[in-house]
């Protein structure tokens, strides 16, 4: 199957800080990107989905303002947790997908905010 | 909305045992099922079904879908320890952005 990363792995950060994780299809174009939040033992929800080169689209309840998305190119997504505070620490896990075939998944970030 | 019920929520089994993981959906216009593995990472995709009646398997695990009821199964045949982990479901919709909305997964422990 294709192959999608994240950097970082998982990260620690003060609270009023940003925070940005990246996301890459390694050897695919992924013409969408979506971003996913999972809390401990619930479920992956779903907080925005991006195009290529447009801006991304988010779920209700997800401030587009304080979780700020870019897809410049085909194989990179961003995803950039703005002044994060305790609640947002939480699993965010990305995916990409090309033409149309199925969702990849990253291997996940774990931010932690103090 | 879309949405994903899947049943149990947690199961424990003895190595060898057969389990049986269920889901059940309500999907605007529906295009696919998926099943996925997570374990301590993220998920790593297991099945995609599309057409009722059609098993898919891989190995020990097998999946089928029924569109008529609007479920789904997920049988794992002589569990292993390694086959612990959080299985869930999800249903694609047809959408321009062919989201997927997740069940809330259920828990399966092997032990020996």
């Amino acid at each position: 199957g294709a192959v999608v990363s994240q950097h970082p792995s998982w990260v620690i950060c003060k609270s009023g800080t940003s925070v940005k994780i990246e996301c890459r299809s390694l050897d695919f174009q992924a013409t969408t990107m979506f971003w996913y939040r999972q809390f401990p033992k619930q479920s992956l929800m779903l907080m925005a989905t991006s195009n290529e080169g447009s801006k991304a689209t988010y779920e209700q309840g997800v401030e587009k303002d304080k979780f700020l998305i870019n897809h410049a190119s085909l194989t990179l997504s961003t995803l950039t947790v703005t002044s994060a505070h305790p609640e947002d620490s939480s699993f965010y896990i990305c995916s990409g997908r090309g033409g149309w075939e199925t969702q990849y998944f990253g291997p996940g970030t774990r931010l932690l905010v103090l | 909305e879309d949405k994903v019920v899947q049943s149990p929520l947690s199961l424990v089994v003895h190595e060898g045992d057969t389990v049986t993981l269920n889901c059940s959906y309500e999907v605007t216009n529906f295009r696919s099922l998926l099943w996925y593995k997570q374990e301590k990472k993220a998920p790593t995709f297991l099945f995609m079904l599309t057409s009722s009646g059609i098993e898919k398997k891989s190995g020990r695990l097998s999946s089928i879908l029924d569109k008529k009821e609007l479920f789904s199964i997920l049988n794992i045949t002589a569990t292993q320890t390694g086959d612990s982990a959080v299985y869930l479901c999800a249903v694609e919709n047809t959408g321009t952005a062919s989201k997927l909305t997740f069940g809330t997964g259920t828990r399966l422990q092997v032990t020996l």
